[in-house]
């Protein structure tokens, strides 16, 4: 399984720009790669994902590297409701759907 | 459009007892997964189902073992519970099965404390 690597924990403050780094140096050229999050007491959810070029949606961004070796996940206005664990996962283009989850990222936002 | 439930949402058993967790998926999703959280090895995956068939299996002994019925609803059942299966226990959800960008929908989770 491709491995990630992301700080243990963040902290930001409110109306404030978040990025969060993640680094997959052994990503092959098909793997997808997909960030999720998990708020205190809820299952995770998914944010983003991504493959060669950058991706937007309505929650973040997603910066990819040229080399594909890290990328960041980019929360343009924290608010608190983003306060939770991020995870920057590889998935492989083949196999099954299982998700490998590292340790994240604990972001805390500021009021 | 209904989210990913699990049923029940909290269990207390004790050592030796069995456990059957259900999930029930989006409608129209035929993929389930199921997941452990525990606060020392983190979320890690258990199996996978499509179509009722077994499709990848996770690093965990045989008395963890799970179903997919035809309506796309799963259980899974732990026999012979250790205190160390005190966990949150989460069901995921996805429209197609081995896709690498296919999106996962997780369920609220079945914390079990095992006593």
């Amino acid at each position: 399984d491709a491995k990630t690597t992301q700080p243990n924990s963040m902290e930001s403050n409110e109306e404030e720009p978040v990025h969060l780094p993640c680094n997959h140096s052994t990503i092959s050229g098909t793997d997808y790669i997909h960030w999720y999050r998990q708020l205190p007491s809820q299952g995770p959810e998914y944010v983003i994902h991504g493959l060669t070029s950058n991706v937007n949606n309505r929650m973040a961004s997603l910066a990819i590297a040229e080399d594909r070796k890290s990328s960041t996940l980019i929360l343009h206005r924290a608010t608190l409701r983003d306060a939770a664990v991020y995870y920057c996962i590889l998935r492989e283009s083949y196999g099954a759907q299982k998700l490998v989850f590292g340790q994240g990222t604990r972001l805390t936002i500021n009021p | 459009k209904a989210g990913v439930t699990q049923t029940p949402r909290y269990l207390i058993k004790t050592r030796g007892q069995q456990v059957t967790l259900s999930c029930s998926p989006i409608s129209g999703h035929r993929s389930v997964s199921w997941y452990q959280q525990t606060p020392g090895q983190g979320l890690q995956f258990l199996f996978e189902y499509f179509s009722e068939t077994q499709r990848n299996k996770g690093n965990f002994p045989g008395r963890f073992s799970g179903r997919q019925f035809s309506n796309s609803r799963s259980e899974m059942n732990v026999s012979t519970l250790e205190l160390g299966d005190s966990a949150l226990y989460l069901c995921a959800s996805s429209l197609l099965v081995a896709a690498p960008e296919e999106t996962q929908y997780f369920g609220p989770g079945t914390r079990l404390l095992v006593l």
